[in-house]
C-alpha cells in the first residue's frame, strides 16, 4: 500500500482544457511537494503547501492542500502542451515519499 | 553551479554482473537519496543518506548497497545485476527540495 494515492494515473486532453489531479492519503503531513518530471528529465520541484486549506497559485496551475493536510489537489487553467509530463505528489517525514504519479498529455 | 550529477547516463549489464552508479552534488545537503522509476510505480526510494557516515534503508533495498564517506558522494552499487533491477535510477539531494540527477537508465539482460 503505497503512502499517497494518485489519480487518476493517466489524462489526456485538448490543449485549452481544465484538468485536475489529486494526490490522497490516510496519513497527516505537515506538508506536501508537487513536482513535474519531462520524458529523460528528474523531476523538478513545482510548489511546497503546509497549511490546512492553503491554495497557492503558479500562473496557471491552482495547488490546494486539504484541511485535514490528508490530500491535495492541482488543478492547471487552459492546459497548454507545454503542460504534458508526470505530475508526482511527494511527503517528507524523515524520508521523502512519493506517490506514483500522474501521466499528462495535452494534445495541440 | 552542477547540482546533482549522476553517471552513467546508461548502463547494460548482464546478469550477475555488478556495477556503482555515481552521484556527486556540490550543494552542501546532508540528505541524499538513491531511487528507482518503474512504469507506473513513480519513484521508489532505495537507500538514504541523513549525512556522511549515516545511511539507511527505503521501501525496495534488497540487491542494492550505498556508503557515504563524504557529504559531496553517494555511490549505488548493484552487487549482482537481476532483470528485475531494469530500471531508471535517480539521485536526489535534498534540502526543502529535492534535486535530481539525469538518471541512469539500466537495462539487466
Amino acid at each position: 500500500t503505497q503512502l499517497l494515492e494518485q489519480s487518476p494515473q493517466f489524462l489526456s486532453i485538448q490543449e485549452g482544457e481544465n484538468l485536475t489531479v489529486y494526490c490522497n492519503s490516510s496519513s497527516v503531513f505537515s506538508s506536501l511537494q508537487w513536482y513535474r518530471q519531462e520524458p529523460g528529465e528528474g523531476p523538478v520541484l513545482l510548489v511546497t503547501v503546509v497549511t490546512g486549506g492553503e491554495v497557492k497559485k503558479l500562473k496557471r496551475l491552482t495547488f490546494q492542500f486539504g484541511d485535514a493536510r490528508k490530500d491535495s489537489s492541482l488543478h492547471i487553467t487552459a492546459a497548454q502542451p507545454g503542460d504534458t509530463g508526470l505530475y508526482l505528489c511527494a511527503v517528507h517525514d524523515y524520508k521523502l515519499s512519493f506517490g506514483a504519479g500522474t501521466t499528462v498529455t495535452v494534445r495541440a | 553551479n552542477a547540482g546533482v550529477t549522476q553517471t552513467p547516463k546508461f548502463q547494460v549489464l548482464k546478469t550477475g554482473q555488478s556495477m556503482t552508479l555515481q552521484c556527486a552534488q556540490d550543494m552542501n545537503h546532508e540528505y541524499m537519496s538513491w531511487y528507482r522509476q518503474d512504469p507506473g510505480m513513480g519513484l521508489r526510494l532505495i537507500h538514504y543518506s541523513v549525512g556522511a557516515g549515516i545511511t539507511d534503508q527505503g521501501e525496495v533495498p534488497n540487491g542494492y548497497n550505498v556508503s557515504r564517506s563524504t557529504t559531496e558522494d553517494f555511490p549505488l552499487r548493484l552487487l549482482s545485476a537481476a532483470p528485475s533491477q531494469t530500471s531508471v535510477y535517480f539521485c536526489a539531494s535534498i534540502q526543502g527540495e529535492a534535486f535530481f540527477g539525469q538518471g541512469t537508465r539500466l537495462t539487466v539482460v
